[in-house]
C-alpha cells in the first residue's frame, strides 16, 4: 500500500540554524500539508499546498517557514533560523481526490 | 473561534470491553469530521470520515456517529484489543473561502490492559 515517507526521522540542530524537513507524498496525490505536534500537545496545522502554491497557512507559519516542491516527488519544509520552541514532531500529509489525508511517520526535531 | 473538545482525556479499559469516546465541536461552516488513531511517536492514521449528511460510519470494530445538530460525534470501539492502545483524535474541517480549515482535538489517550 502506498504511504507517505519523511526524512530524517530525527534531527538535532543548534538554535539559529536552518533545517529542511523532507517528505515524499503518495505519488498521485496533489494536496500536501505540514503539521507539527509539540510534545504532549495536540497536532497543529501549519500549511497546505496545492498546484505549486500555498493554499492555506496558520498563524504559526510565519516568515521563518517556507515550503517547496522542488521536483515531482519531494515536498519540503524549511525553517530558516530555528528557535527552541520549534522543537516538535513535524508531520507531512498528502491527499488525493478523496477527503482522507494520509500522514507520514513524522520527523522529530530537537533544537538545542 | 473553531474548537474541538474531546472527552475523556484518558481512559483505561480491560481487553475485550467496549468503550465510547466523545467529541464536541464548534466549527463552522462544517465540512467533515474525521477520527484518527495515533500511536505514540507515529503519524495519525485515519479511521473514519463523515460529512454533514452521514450519521454513522463503521470501520471494522470502530463505529463513529455524528449529530450535526448538536455538533457531537462519538467513536465506539467494540471488543477492544491491546493494540487499540493509542490516542484517538477528532479532527473537524471547515470550508473557508474554498479552502479547508482543519482543527484538531486534544485527543483521548486509551489504554487497553489484559
Amino acid at each position: 500500500e502506498p504511504e507517505v515517507t519523511q526524512t530524517p526521522s530525527h534531527q538535532v540542530t543548534q538554535m539559529g540554524q536552518e533545517v529542511i524537513l523532507r517528505c515524499v507524498p503518495i505519488s498521485n496525490h496533489l494536496y500536501f500539508y505540514w503539521y507539527r505536534q509539540i510534545l504532549g500537545q495536540k497536532v497543529e496545522f501549519l500549511v497546505s499546498f496545492y498546484n505549486n502554491e500555498i493554499s492555506e497557512k496558520s498563524e504559526i507559519f510565519d516568515d521563518q517557514f517556507s515550503v517547496e516542491r522542488p521536483d515531482g516527488s519531494n515536498f519540503t519544509l524549511k525553517i530558516r533560523s530555528t528557535k527552541l520552541e520549534d522543537s516538535a514532531m513535524y508531520f507531512c500529509a498528502s491527499k488525493g481526490p478523496g477527503e482522507t489525508q494520509y500522514f507520514g511517520p513524522g520527523t522529530r526535531l530537537l533544537v538545542l | 473561534k473553531n474548537q474541538v473538545e474531546q472527552s475523556p482525556q484518558s481512559l483505561i479499559i480491560l481487553e475485550g470491553k467496549n468503550c465510547t469516546l466523545q467529541c464536541n465541536y464548534t466549527v463552522s461552516p462544517f465540512s467533515n469530521l474525521r477520527w484518527y488513531k495515533q500511536d505514540t511517536g507515529r503519524g495519525p492514521v485515519s479511521l473514519t470520515i463523515m460529512t454533514f449528511s452521514e450519521n454513522t460510519k463503521s470501520n471494522g470494530r470502530y463505529t463513529a456517529t455524528l449529530d450535526a445538530d448538536t455538533k457531537q460525534s462519538s467513536l465506539h470501539i467494540t471488543a477492544s484489543q491491546l493494540s487499540d492502545s493509542a490516542s484517538y483524535i477528532c479532527v473537524v474541517s471547515a470550508n473557508s473561502g474554498g479552502y479547508q480549515k482543519v482543527t484538531f482535538g486534544t485527543g483521548t489517550k486509551l489504554q487497553v490492559i489484559p
